[in-house]
Order: C-alpha cells, then sequence, then structure tokens
C-alpha cells in the first residue's frame, strides 16, 4: 500500500527555534499534501493544503509566515515552524494523495511529529 | 455550509457489535471515508464508499446511504486493541476532506 514518511517523529527545543518537518511519498506522486494539527484529545485540524509546485493553501486562522510550507516536488513537502512558541506544541500531522490520477482516494497519513518547544 | 457530525464516545464490551453512526453535509460528494486514530497516533485508512450499501472487510464494516446523507461504521466481534477514535471524512466535489470531530470507542472487558 502507499506509504508516507515523516520525519522526525519528535522535536523537543526551546522557545524561538525554527523547526522543519518533512513529508515524503515513498511509493507514487503526491500532487497533493496536507498538513494537520491536532491537539490531546481534539480532532484533526487542517492547516493548510499544498500542491506540487505552487503556494499552498492555508486554512482560515492559520499564520502563512508563522508556518511555511513548501512542497517542490511530487515526493516532498515541508512545513517549517519559524520562531516556535510553546502554544505550538501541538501533534502534527500530514498527508498524500495522488489528486491529479486517483482524486478519491484516500489520504495516506505519515506517523506524525510531536512537537513540544519548552 | 459543509458539516459531519458523530457521536463523541461510546462505550462496548468485549466481543459484542458497536455501530457508529455519522451523517454529512457536503458541496458536492465524492465518498466517504472511515480512519482508526489510536491515541498519540496517526490516522489509518479503514474504508472508503461511494456507493449506496454495505462494504465488508472483515470485522469492519461501513454502510453508506447517499440520499440520507448518513453512514455508519460497524465493528463486530470487538477486540481490546480496537478502543480508538473513530473520524468519519465526506469528500466533497473539490475532492477535499470534511472531517468529523471523531468518535472515542472504549471497549470494556
Amino acid at each position: 500500500g502507499a506509504v508516507v514518511s515523516q520525519h522526525p517523529s519528535r522535536v523537543i527545543c526551546k522557545s524561538g527555534t525554527s523547526v522543519k518537518i518533512e513529508c515524503r511519498s515513498l511509493d507514487f506522486q503526491a500532487t497533493t499534501m496536507f498538513w494537520y494539527r491536532q491537539f490531546p484529545k481534539q480532532s484533526l485540524m487542517l492547516m493548510a493544503t499544498s500542491n506540487e509546485g505552487s503556494k499552498a493553501t492555508y486554512e482560515q486562522g492559520v499564520e502563512k509566515d508563522k508556518f511555511l510550507i513548501n512542497h517542490a516536488s511530487l515526493t516532498l513537502s515541508t512545513l517549517t515552524v519559524t520562531s516556535a512558541h510553546p502554544e505550538d506544541s501541538s501533534f502534527y500531522i500530514c498527508s498524500a494523495r495522488d489528486a491529479v490520477r486517483e482524486p478519491n482516494q484516500p489520504q495516506h497519513f505519515g506517523d506524525g511529529t510531536r512537537l513540544s518547544i519548552l | 455550509g459543509q458539516n459531519i457530525d458523530q457521536p463523541t464516545e461510546m462505550t462496548a464490551t468485549e466481543g459484542a457489535i458497536v455501530q457508529i453512526n455519522c451523517t454529512y453535509q457536503t458541496s458536492g460528494f465524492n465518498g466517504l471515508f472511515w480512519y482508526q486514530q489510536h491515541a498519540g497516533e496517526a490516522p489509518t485508512f479503514l474504508s472508503y464508499n461511494v456507493l449506496d450499501g454495505l462494504e465488508e472487510k472483515g470485522r469492519f464494516s461501513s454502510f453508506l446511504s447517499r440520499s440520507k446523507g448518513y453512514s455508519y461504521l460497524l465493528l463486530k466481534e470487538l477486540q481490546m486493541k480496537d478502543s480508538a477514535s473513530y473520524l468519519c471524512a465526506a469528500m466533497d466535489s473539490n475532492y477535499q476532506l470534511i472531517w468529523g470531530a471523531g468518535t472515542k470507542l472504549i471497549i470494556k472487558p
């Protein structure tokens, strides 16, 4: 089955640090990748949708200058949390799908990144 | 607007059967997904329905009625490892997933 790899799985760092999270599709071309955030005991919250080669579309309330998304290739998208603060501590999950050839197929999720800002 | 409703929490007994309901309202419809999410982990895909009727996959089955905007996930022969959150998501006309808040299923011995 389709595999999405997300790295790192856990980050603990000081306030003010910028953190980069990578999301890779290993066996398919991910024309669209999604970045979610999930706080404890809450549902998934879509942060942004990125299409390969174009700017990401951010959901309302998500600061695009704070959460930088780059989707430079069909297999890699990155989320950079700039100048992270304790309130950015959360579980960040990426998902990917081939929106061109398989638009109605399921999104495949990475294993998530648990970010803790001290 | 677009909306997904599912119960917040359900409790069932090991070995029993449980049905988790989901109703949806979306702009257009391209299918209904169910995902399982264990605490601290990412969601994993369970099922996809785009036509009316029941899809069976081992102990798990999923049902869809497009005219009613309704789906359910049926779990049989419940095991303790089935304790998790179950997320319902409907795909709209733009192929975007609209997520429910999830149903936390608690299995008791």
